[in-house]
């Protein structure tokens, strides 16, 4: 199957810092990505799609200044969370759609788990 | 508003025997559904899929139903083996209009156990 790679798997960084997620699809070309959230023990929560060529759309409440997405190419979008608070620590996901054949599948990257002191 | 909901958080399951997992959906907009088990602190598998034109779909051990009229999907599992534990969350998609875009929204995810 498809083949969405993301990085890194886990980051510590100190308060006020940036960082910056990779989400790449290795062996198909996604138009669309979308980037998820998730808390402990509860499900996977949009922020944003992401639209290469094109600006990001986000979800309600999800801040875009903070939360800066760049689609530049087909196979890659990156995430970069500004100014990190605690707040933010989270483990979050890319995902990248892929469309074969009339049937479309949802491929997701391995996850980034944020920590933010 | 929680669009997707899976109202059972977890479920046990003998080996051998069929899981059962469900998930209810809202809004009638949705077109395509999916499947995906999750461990933690790993990205979600996709598992298996189901356009909103069929009401079945079949992958080895894994077959989804879908009950339009009554906004109900659930994905069945035979024979359950122990390796099948973990987290498996349905997911509803639609187009947004306004946007251009699709939007994948998550239900809340069931917990399965299967015991040896």
């Amino acid at each position: 199957g498809a083949v969405v790679s993301q990085h890194p798997s886990w980051v510590i960084c100190k308060s006020g810092t940036s960082v910056k997620i990779e989400c790449r699809s290795l062996d198909f070309q996604a138009t669309t990505m979308f980037w998820y959230r998730q808390f402990p023990k509860q499900s996977l929560m949009l922020m944003a799609t992401s639209n290469e060529g094109s600006k990001a759309t986000y979800e309600q409440g999800v801040e875009k200044d903070k939360f800066l997405i760049n689609h530049a190419s087909l196979t890659l979008s990156t995430l970069t969370v500004t100014s990190a608070h605690p707040e933010d620590s989270s483990f979050y996901i890319c995902s990248a759609r892929d469309v074969w054949g009339g049937d479309e599948k949802l491929f997701f990257g391995s996850g980034t788990q944020l920590s933010v002191l | 508003d929680q669009q997707v909901k899976q109202n059972s958080p977890s479920l046990s399951v003998q080996e051998g025997r069929i899981s059962i997992l469900n998930c209810d959906y809202t809004n009638s907009m949705f077109d395509y559904f999916l499947w995906y088990k999750k461990y933690p602190a790993e990205g979600p598998t996709f598992l298996i899929s189901i356009s909103s034109i069929k009401d079945k779909n079949e992958d080895g051990r894994f077959t989804v139903f879908l009950n339009k009229s009554a906004k109900h999907l659930s994905l069945h599992i035979v024979p359950s083996q122990p390796g099948d534990s973990a987290v498996y969350f349905c997911a509803a998609k639609r187009f947004i209009t306004t946007s251009g875009t699709y939007k994948y929204i998550f239900g809340t995810g069931t917990r399965l156990k299967v015991l040896a």
